[in-house]
């Protein structure tokens, strides 16, 4: 099946530092991508949905100027995480949707952040 | 809002036991609903889906039936292996695929002894 990376997998950084998590789609070409954030012993909240070549999406209380997405090309979207603080702390997951094959969506393995 | 509640976890089994993860939603009409699997070190595949009432997903030997009366999707699967050990989320979407938005549950963790 098609394949999503995230890199890296895992980081620890300073509070006030800016963190910045990338999710390729690696066999297909990903017209949008999804953001998720996961607490522990909590559920997937969508963050974000962002389409190729445009601004992205945000859900209800995520700021939009702390969690800069970008999805420049068809395989690869950022997301920064700008001065970090412990609170921003947690496991993020990023999924792309197969432009070809409407009704799939293929999620990476997740990058756990650690704010010191 | 739309929400799904799924057991808690950790579920631990022997190999061979019957399996069952407990998922119900909540939501204003009939959503699609999935089954996806955590395997340690990888990303969630979808495990199966039913886009309408009474509708039975099926995959790998695992099963769910959409029941609209109980708003519920349990998992079931009547033989478990090792290799089933894994992260479990119930999750619902206005979409009948997996493309759009999609409401998780927090995961049930299942590990199965040889």
């Amino acid at each position: 099946g098609a394949v999503v990376s995230q890199h890296p997998s895992r980081v620890i950084c300073k509070s006030g530092t800016s963190v910045k998590i990338e999710c390729r789609s690696l066999d297909f070409q990903a017209t949008t991508m999804f953001w998720y954030r996961q607490f522990p012993k909590k559920s997937l909240m969508l963050m974000a949905t962002s389409n190729e070549g445009s601004k992205a999406t945000y859900e209800q209380g995520v700021e939009k100027d702390k969690f800069l997405i970008n999805h420049a090309s068809l395989t690869l979207s950022t997301l920064t995480v700008t001065s970090a603080h412990p609170e921003d702390s947690s496991f993020y997951i990023c999924s792309a949707r197969d432009g070809g094959v409407q009704e799939t969506q293929y999620f990476g393995p997740g990058t756990r952040l650690l704010v010191l | 809002g739309d929400s799904v509640t799924q057991m808690e976890g950790p579920v631990t089994l022997s190999e061979e036991a019957c399996l069952t993860i407990n998922c119900t939603y909540t939501a204003t009409g009939y959503p699609s609903l999935f089954w996806y699997v955590q395997y340690p070190g990888e990303g969630l595949q979808l495990l199966l889906k039913a886009t309408k009432a009474d509708d039975k997903g099926s995959n790998k030997g695992f099963e769910a039936t959409y029941r609209k009366e109980t708003t519920s999707f349990h998992l079931e699967k009547g033989s478990v292996q090792v290799s089933d050990s894994a992260v479990y989320f119930c999750a619902l979407s206005w979409y009948a695929g997996s493309q759009g938005n999609l409401i998780f549950g927090k995961g049930t963790k299942l590990s199965v002894k040889p």
